[in-house]
């Protein structure tokens, strides 16, 4: 596609269950991001993946929260056993490749997760 | 932790006035982004300055960046009502991660 695409745009579940957020990066791009934004603040790095390298995952906030990416396509975003203070929006980003710094992130539109 | 800290957090101007917004940041950088975000959801890439640059122009907007202060601030020229939205800044690091870590943004508000 054009964009960075993600999947569902919103979502609302109960405090306990597993979500699963998708991201389908823009064609080419080596590096994905996911940042996850509460209601009125920054962006707060989670997780990124670089080609067929380890990914960072210094950013995950718990062992609740656990990423994958197939290959330099599309990555999901698994929160188990969902609370209340992981409502955020979800962001997911690509850029050319991490190595080549400068480059710039393309977003998604991010997924709303509301947990009741 | 957000490397970079906007200032001001909020800023309401009429349209035609110039915006200002600045960040500050901590540790010794590569570059420095400038980002801009509608409505609470994706954020739209609007200038990069490295750290061997001191001014940037594109359009409306004007970016500085002084390394010796850890500063940066990003300038809209004569504002339109279309210019409201959040905007953040986002260093990235020099050596090791090149990971952009932002600030919690300012909110624009102009008025037609």
């Amino acid at each position: 596609g054009a964009g960075v695409s993600q999947s569902p745009s919103n979502k609302v579940t109960e405090k306990g269950k597993d979500v699963e957020l998708r991201c389908d990066p823009i064609s080419g791009h080596t590096a994905l991001y996911w940042y996850r934004q509460r209601l009125g603040q920054g962006l707060e790095f989670l997780i990124y993946f670089q080609g067929n390298s380890a990914p960072d995952k210094s950013g995950l906030p718990s062992d609740r929260f656990s990423a994958e990416r197939t290959g330099e396509s599309v990555s999901t975003l698994t929160i188990q056993r969902t609370q209340q203070e992981d409502s955020a929006v979800y962001l997911c980003a690509s850029s050319l490749a991490i190595g080549r710094v400068g480059e710039k992130l393309f977003f998604g539109s991010g997924t709303q997760l509301s947990v009741l | 932790s957000q490397q970079g800290e906007e200032d001001p957090q909020a800023l309401s101007i009429q349209e035609g006035e110039n915006a200002t917004m600045n960040c500050s940041y901590k540790t010794s950088i590569n570059n420095l982004q400038w980002y801009r975000q509608n409505s609470g959801r994706g954020l739209v890439h609007l200038i990069l300055i490295r750290s061997n640059e001191r001014e940037k122009h594109s359009g409306r907007l004007r970016v500085t960046l002084d390394t010796s202060k850890k500063s940066s601030s990003l300038l809209i020229t004569a504002s339109r009502a279309a210019d409201t939205a959040s905007y953040f800044c986002a260093t990235v690091p020099s050596g090791g991660s090149y990971i952009p870590t932002f600030g919690r943004g300012t909110s624009l508000i102009v008025h037609p």
